[in-house]
């Protein structure tokens, strides 16, 4: 089975603008969840999609936004950029209740 | 809310020896407990996963524990190896099916 993947691998962006990045799952897999990775802050849950709904939302101003096709792959959008936005971005997914298995994540840089 | 602490924060051994990395979390009410490794800029890979109703998975040299009455869990690693050099993090999936991340231990095995 391939693995989960997530495009683009590399963006540079400068403050004001926006970004779309893009996961797609391990087939058959319905959950996609995003995470935020920065040094200071560590591993911070951004939301997730199960079946084209939003089942979970952690604690990011409403500048992201994901959303879920009816194939499982998902994108989230950030709008509005700021230097803080800089950081790896991560998407995972799963069945149910089970194991997570993360894409090789999309690393932002805001200028 | 659900708090996940990793103890150490870092951790320096020399090749051969076994260690075992902490993880703490204060709600036991979870589905599973999670361990994963993340090389530098890269995205994380899965080790062990262990149910609610279990008490350890094992994985090669790789042997987790988790006592959630305690919140806690260990991963042993036996014979570790210059490979093994990482950080780990453990995850939590809360009944909320909610993933909360512990911030990590730095792993450096000394040839």
């Amino acid at each position: 089975k391939a693995g989960v993947t997530q495009t683009p691998r590399y963006l540079i962006k400068t403050r004001g603008q926006q970004v779309t990045l893009s996961c797609s799952p391990i087939s058959g897999h319905r959950s996609v969840s995003w995470y935020q990775q920065t040094p200071g802050q560590g591993l911070q849950f951004l939301f997730e999609y199960f079946s084209e709904t939003q089942r979970n939302k952690g604690n990011f101003p409403g500048r992201f936004s994901g959303r879920q096709f009816s194939n499982s792959r998902s994108e989230m959008n950030v709008s509005t950029l700021e230097l803080g936005d800089s950081a790896l971005y991560l998407c995972a997914s799963r069945t149910d209740q089970e194991t997570q298995y993360f894409g090789p994540g999309t690393r932002l840089l805001v200028l | 809310k659900q708090e996940v602490t990793q103890i150490p924060a870092a951790l320096s051994v020399p090749e051969g020896e076994n260690l075992v990395l902490n993880c703490s979390f204060t709600d036991s009410a979870i589905y599973n407990l999670q361990w994963f490794r993340q090389d530098p800029g890269k995205g994380l890979t899965s080790l062990l996963l262990i149910q609610s109703s279990q008490r350890e998975q094992t994985s090669g040299r790789l042997n987790a524990s988790l006592d959630k009455s305690s919140g806690r869990s260990t991963l042993y690693i036996a014979a570790s190896q210059p490979g093994d050099s990482a950080t780990y993090l453990c995850a939590v999936l809360n009944t909320g099916n909610q993933f909360y991340f512990g911030t990590g231990t730095s792993l450096t095995v000394i040839p």
